[in-house]
């Protein structure tokens, strides 16, 4: 079974520039997450789709991020314009809606560095 | 979300068990006690999660106290490989989605 793919798997960019980050989730998972990771941290959710509908976005800095999941299917997640404070590590996770579907799978996540 | 309480770091040393401890006094009666843990340049992976009884599996045991307000995750024989952050994380019941709430986790630090 392939795992969450996640592109690119390193960005580096300057303060006000923007960026955008791919994942493709494992095939039949209805749930999809994205988190930011600050070196130290644990990750932290900052939106979830259930499909293609928004289930929580309540962290989700939507001055400067947005992210969509047009097809229930891959999802984007994009930063315009990027601070310093977004240098992190984005992690996107799938997990089974059915019956069982208790474990989040995640993504080799992708390196954001902001000069 | 209910909160936990880890210690920030533990050593072992290669195959012998080792206990992480999670402490978890807020939980409530639908949360759910999962762990996760993170090895070095990678997204976490899942390691185990229980209600209220001991559960077993390929990687580990959860032990759960009576009351719930604490549990203890078991790496019966430790390997350099289980060098990792290990997370507790309390998943409520219901329509969450599944939502999870990291916190700082454990560092455990396997010795050869």
């Amino acid at each position: 079974e392939a795992g969450v793919a996640q592109s690119p798997r390193y960005k580096i960019i300057e303060k006000r520039q923007s960026v955008a980050f791919w994942c493709n989730p494992i095939s039949g998972h209805a749930t999809l997450y994205w988190y930011q990771q600050i070196l130290g941290q644990g990750p932290k959710l900052l939106i979830q789709f259930q499909n293609n509908g928004v289930v929580d976005d309540s962290q989700l800095p939507k001055d400067r991020f947005s992210a969509e999941r047009l097809k229930g299917v891959d999802s984007t997640l994009k930063i315009q314009p990027a601070k310093l404070e977004d240098s992190a590590v984005y992690l996107c996770a799938s997990r089974f809606t059915g019956t069982g579907g208790y474990e989040q799978y995640f993504g080799p996540g992708t390196r954001l560095t902001v000069t | 979300d209910a909160k936990t309480t880890q210690p920030n770091s533990m050593e072992s040393n290669e195959e012998e068990p080792v206990h992480l401890p999670c402490n978890h006094s807020t939980i409530s009666g639908t949360d759910y006690i999962h762990w996760y843990r993170q090895l070095p340049s990678q997204g976490p992976e899942y390691v185990i999660h229980g209600l209220t009884s001991n559960v077993n599996n390929r990687m580990a045991s959860l032990a759960i106290a009576e009351d719930r307000k604490s549990s203890t995750l078991i790496l019966h024989r430790a390997t350099l490989r289980d060098a990792a952050v290990y997370y507790c994380i309390l998943r409520a019941g219901g329509t969450s989605y599944g939502k999870l709430t990291f916190g700082q986790g454990t560092i455990l630090t396997v010795h050869p």
